[in-house]
């Protein structure tokens, strides 16, 4: 099956600076989305995003499909952009999607 | 008005036992999935039903029966509770199945089994 890596594991920031998060994947796939999963749990659709760019205010992503990878921006960070970001990865027939390890945020005041 | 709610939101129970989780969705979605998050937060699909047919069934222990009554519901029956069956799970939604279809995911229910 597909395989999806995330990197870093693990970032700390302080508020106000950029960050770049990274998923690398096995297989090409037609659908691709970044999640945010907030200290109190709740799963967030950022984007959709199986190629291109995509902008949403503070946050951006690009998928380069045909390198099987995709990236995460988020500028001028807050400590509301604190949790997890998972990539997830698949689709086919069925929609089926396969989450990566993802990445902990930890954003400072 | 949530799009997609599940209850409860935290369910401990005694091994051994059998226990249900409900979700419902008002998004008009065709298709409603089950997910589990470890303890180490890794995601994994569990089921999928698209408009009330089974579609998607991971190698998940039989011990687990989802059922959907309608497109807008997808309930979770779990029987003999193990203690491994501690996780927090996911309902999720999306309008279909065809390519590029987003998630929706409930705000989850943290079971423990003690």
């Amino acid at each position: 099956g597909i395989q999806v890596e995330q990197s870093p594991p693990d970032l700390i920031l302080q508020e106000g600076a950029n960050s770049t998060l990274r998923c690398n994947f096995s297989d090409s796939v037609n659908n691709l989305q970044w999640f945010h999963q907030n200290p109190w749990g709740q799963l967030i659709n950022l984007f959709y995003i199986p190629s291109g760019t995509k902008q949403n205010g503070r946050l951006s992503a690009t998928t380069v499909a045909t390198e099987r990878y995709s990236l995460l921006y988020i500028s001028s960070s807050q400590t509301t952009d604190s949790g997890v970001y998972f990539c997830a990865v698949g689709g086919g027939a069925t929609n089926k999607l396969i989450f990566g390890t993802g990445t902990l945020l930890a954003v400072q005041p | 008005d949530t799009a997609v709610s599940q209850t409860p939101k935290y369910l401990v129970t005694q091994m051994g036992n059998d226990k249900s989780i409900k979700c419902e969705q008002n998004l008009g979605h065709d298709t409603m999935y089950w997910y589990k998050q470890d303890s180490k937060k890794f995601l994994k699909i569990m089921f999928s039903y698209n408009n009330k047919e089974l579609i998607i069934n991971e190698t998940v222990p039989n011990r687990f029966s989802p059922k959907s009554p309608d497109k807008a519901h997808l309930n979770l029956h779990i029987n003999s509770l193990e203690l491994g069956d501690s996780a927090v799970y996911f309902c999720a939604s999306s309008l279909g199945t065809s390519r590029g279809e987003k998630l929706f995911f409930g705000s989850g229910t943290q079971l423990s089994v003690l």
